[in-house]
């Protein structure tokens, strides 16, 4: 399978700073992005689909303007937390495809283990 | 609107025995993919096997393969001869639509799989 690449897999950070997590496609151009969140023992939330050189489109009831999605090449994409608050402690994971013929699932990053305090 | 069910919320299973995770779906597309990850402690969403709607015969993979009854709406993995390394969560999910790089997937609500030695 394809390699998707999240840093960091893990970051504490201070209530009120935000925190920017990196979703690479390391052998394949990802025309298409999605970002997931997931809290304990539930299942992954989609939160936003991002599509390279164009606005991300965010699920119902997640704050564009609290999760900033930027896909700016079709290696890369960004997730930046603003203003991070504890409730905002969770699982984020990211999914890339893209249009190679080989490729018909979503391949995944590690994850980013975010806990706000 | 669509829909992922896995009814199974946790299962234990003795190592060796073939294990079935149910999964059912719900949707008014008639192009879909169905797709079963594993996600282990780590938090990593490892991709096992994919079926596509008009696939004729099921989609296997190793020890995995898929149980795809489309009449009835059911895309079940089956675990043959199951390891200690199998215990994990397991995801059903579905992408929406024809396969190309912007439909979603969306993810049931997992199964915890325990194998016991």
């Amino acid at each position: 399978g394809a390699v998707v690449s999240q840093h960091p897999s893990w970051v504490i950070c201070k209530s009120g700073t935000s925190v920017k997590i990196e979703c690479r496609s390391l052998d394949f151009q990802a025309t298409t992005m999605f970002w997931y969140r997931q809290f304990p023992k539930q299942s992954l939330m989609l939160m936003a689909t991002s599509n390279e050189g164009s606005k991300a489109t965010y699920e119902q009831g997640v704050e564009k303007d609290k999760f900033l999605i930027n896909h700016a090449s079709l290696t890369l994409s960004t997730l930046t937390v603003t203003s991070a608050h504890p409730e905002d402690s969770s699982f984020y994971i990211c999914s890339a495809r893209g249009n190679p013929s080989r490729h018909t699932e979503a391949f995944f990053g590690q994850g980013t283990r975010l806990t706000v305090v | 609107a669509q829909k992922i069910t896995q009814t199974q919320p946790g299962m234990f299973v003795q190592e060796k025995e073939a294990v079935t995770l149910d999964c059912t779906y719900d949707t008014s597309d008639q192009s879909y993919g169905l797709f079963w990850y594993k996600q282990p402690s780590s938090g990593e969403m490892i991709f096992l096997i994919y079926q596509g709607s008009y696939d004729e015969q099921n989609a296997t993979e190793g020890r995995y393969s898929l149980n795809f009854q489309k009449a009835r709406k059911s895309a079940n993995l089956v675990i043959s001869a199951s390891q200690l390394g199998d215990s994990a969560m397991y995801f059903c999910a579905m992408r929406e639509g024809r396969k190309s790089s912007a439909s979603k997937i969306i993810f049931g609500s997992g199964t915890r799989l325990s194998i016991r030695p």
